[in-house]
């Protein structure tokens, strides 16, 4: 099983839709978990850190599933500069520690 | 101001030309990492430090080194690039293992 999986997409979603992505992390003492956005040929940045309690950042929703060991991000009333990778990023825990990538999920917005 | 700098921005080396990439950071962040990602693909982590503390990848290539000579400057060296090789690479700082990720805007390294 892979360290952090996500669906790799693409979501091609029209305009003003909600998308939400899902990745699962096997690691069930990873203590930090991110979202992460990445254009074309760029480098990736911060979308947002996801806490326990959920967290939420204009049309952003981020949420954490320790039981589950997974986390989400919702993005509402999707616009077209929304279109990039989202890119999930997982610690690992004392002794093991180290950012993981997801495999990312390919987000197209349709006019 | 870029807080992560990574030199050069572009590189084209010959097949078996040992090449080095720099990273630099301002953010005085002790946990370094080096990313390589090809296209369509996910980053891949080669090597990281906390503080001088090296770790390296299992399935990093022999070929491929590291060295972080102070907590700003790391680098990146290649020393018989194969065209496998041609891909971006990602330099990132944290504070602390918990702490997120802040990229440079990579060296993008093309191997002919």
């Amino acid at each position: 099983r892979k360290e952090v999986e996500q669906d790799p997409g693409p979501f091609n979603v029209p305009e003003g839709a909600t998308v939400a992505f899902n990745c699962t992390y096997s690691n069930s003492a990873s203590q930090s978990f991110f979202w992460y956005r990445q254009d074309c040929r760029k480098e990736p940045k911060l979308l947002m850190s996801v806490y326990s309690s959920g967290n939420e950042d204009g049309r952003f929703t981020a949420q954490l599933n320790r039981a589950s060991q997974y986390i989400s991000l919702l993005i509402r009333d999707s616009k077209l500069s929304d279109s990039a990778t989202y890119l999930c990023v997982v610690n690992g825990d004392f002794g093991n520690e180290k950012l993981t990538f997801g495999t990312g999920t390919r987000l197209t917005i349709i006019p | 101001d870029a807080m992560v700098i990574q030199n050069p921005r572009y590189q084209v080396t010959q097949f078996g030309k040992p090449v080095t990439l720099s990273c630099s950071q301002t953010l005085n962040h002790n946990v370094m990492y080096w990313y390589q990602q090809k296209s369509s693909q996910a980053p891949k982590l080669l090597f990281h430090y906390y503080d001088k503390d090296f770790n390296n990848e299992a399935d990093t290539p022999d070929n491929f080194q590291s060295r972080r000579p102070n907590t700003s400057f790391c680098f990146l060296d290649i020393r018989s690039p194969g065209l496998g090789d041609t891909a971006m690479y990602l330099c990132a700082t944290s504070r602390g293992w918990a702490g997120e990720a802040f990229f440079g805007q990579g060296t993008r390294l093309t191997v002919v």
